[in-house]
């Protein structure tokens, strides 16, 4: 089946830092990627997206790269700010998927220190 | 206006009621789904549904039934609830299965259950 691994947190780093969160994958067919971000008390936010190999998606200083040849998509940052601080999920969805359901990742939560 | 909007936010019930959550999205979705989030902040899905098929997780309870009024609105209905039951029950909505795969989905900010 597919599934998502994603890299257990929390991992806690001080502003202005680089930021690198992995996310790994295995799918019966070709997926799209997503990172999501949840802040506390609040529900998930799309974050990027990539649908194909190579493709980079970035939003909000993030960026991740599509990587087929290594099941990848790690999330990168290069300067993380307090702001940030929140659980990130790496998901997946692929054709055919029954229903076209998202399969998450466990999570990884961030904790930014001024 | 909330995209994805679920009722209640909170809601604390006693082990054996029945109890149900709203879900509601005016984004013109067509389809709609329901996700579980465990203590662990675990990620799993409930349910998908469109106007055509209804699509279930087979590790989930029958006790857990989704009910569909219109295409905007997918309720969750729990009977019988027990102290594992205890989550954040989150609704999802994405506009079609194939645009679903390449926009991904809008969540609401979820209904958190506490069974006792």
């Amino acid at each position: 089946g597919d599934s998502v691994t994603q890299m257990e947190g929390p991992v806690t780093l001080s502003e202005e830092a680089f930021l690198t969160i992995n996310c790994t994958y295995t799918a019966t067919g070709y997926p799209s990627l997503f990172w999501y971000v949840q802040y506390p008390g609040e529900g998930l936010q799309l974050l990027l997206k990539a649908t194909k190999a190579d493709d980079k998606g970035s939003n909000k200083g993030f960026e991740a790269t599509y990587r087929k040849e290594t099941t990848s998509f790690h999330l990168e940052k290069g300067s993380v700010q307090v702001s940030d601080s929140a659980v990130y999920f790496c998901a997946l969805t692929v054709p055919n998927n029954a229903g076209n359901m998202l399969t998450f990742g466990g999570g990884t939560r961030l904790m930014v220190k001024p | 206006d909330t995209a994805v909007s679920q009722t209640p936010k909170y809601l604390v019930t006693q082990m054996g009621n029945d109890k149900s959550i709203k879900c509601e999205q005016n984004l013109g979705h067509d389809t709609m789904y329901w996700y579980k989030q465990d203590s662990k902040k675990f990620l799993k899905i409930m349910f998908s549904y469109n106007n055509k098929e209804l699509i279930i997780n087979e590790t989930v309870p029958n006790r857990f039934s989704p009910k569909s009024p219109d295409k905007a609105h997918l309720n969750l209905h729990i009977n019988s609830l027990e102290l594992g039951d205890s989550a954040v029950y989150f609704c999802a909505s994405s506009q079609a299965p194939t645009t679903g795969r390449l926009y991904g989905y809008t969540f609401g900010s979820g209904t958190r259950l506490t069974v006792v």
